[in-house]
């Protein structure tokens, strides 16, 4: 079975704190992909990666960064928390682009003070 | 943006009611169509995948229909049980995009 895990559940901090959240998938996925999702509204998509050290933003980039420097790992930055960045975060990952199923983390749910 | 749009957005039922509920989507480029359901304190876990016009799919008391001339997918659960209760989301991809675009979800509770 795929396994994607998150490195925290649920994380407190204050605005202007630099935020790194992680995400692993053991499958040797070729795409990850970094969203957020706040009620009534769809999963949005922050980031995507269609393989190491390549990046390219999805619909909603601003005030993130990615780092993807190997395969299996995709962080994702939030270089000054602000609080409109409360938000539940989900990486997820496929083996390929293109319509294939994509594999979900736990979710990170954040709280920016 | 690709608009894909759920309904109901939440939905309560008592156990062993069978419901449905929409996924509407652009139909023009249509490439694909997700199903995923999402249990609270869980990931998100894929149901269907349907490409073709007029495709079924089923898992159990889970079906899922599509319509890609006219832009919908329907799911149906049949004789709900508690432990369907989750949120469903559905996510459709387009030929001239690779990425998915998610629906807000329809939030289904189940009630012994």
């Amino acid at each position: 079975d795929v396994k994607v895990t998150q490195s925290s559940r649920y994380l407190v901090k204050r605005t202007g704190e630099k935020v790194f959240l992680e995400c692993v998938q053991d499958m040797d996925h070729e795409n990850m992909f970094w969203y957020r999702q706040d009620p009534g509204l769809g999963l949005r998509l922050i980031y995507f990666s269609y393989d190491v050290k390549m990046k390219e933003k999805g619909d909603i980039p601003e005030g993130y960064s990615v780092s993807r420097e190997k395969k299996e790992r995709f962080s994702l930055i939030l270089e000054s928390a602000s609080t409109n960045q409360t938000s539940m975060y989900l990486c997820a990952s496929s083996f390929r682009a293109g319509g294939e199923t994509q594999y979900f983390g736990p979710g990170t749910r954040l709280l920016v003070l | 943006i690709l608009n894909v749009e759920q309904s109901p957005q939440s939905l309560h039922v008592q156990e062993g009611d069978s419901t449905n509920f929409t996924c509407s989507f652009p139909s023009s480029n249509f490439y694909a169509l997700h199903w995923y359901r999402w249990e609270t304190a869980k990931s998100p876990e894929a149901l269907f995948v349907m490409t073709l016009n007029g495709d079924e799919k089923k898992k159990g008391r889970i079906s899922a229909t599509l319509n890609t001339k006219e832009g919908y997918s329907y799911l149906y659960i049949k004789g709900s049980q508690p432990e369907d209760s989750a949120t469903y989301l559905c996510a459709s991809i387009t030929y001239n995009n690779n990425d998915m675009r998610f629906g807000a979800g329809t939030r289904l509770t189940v009630k012994p």
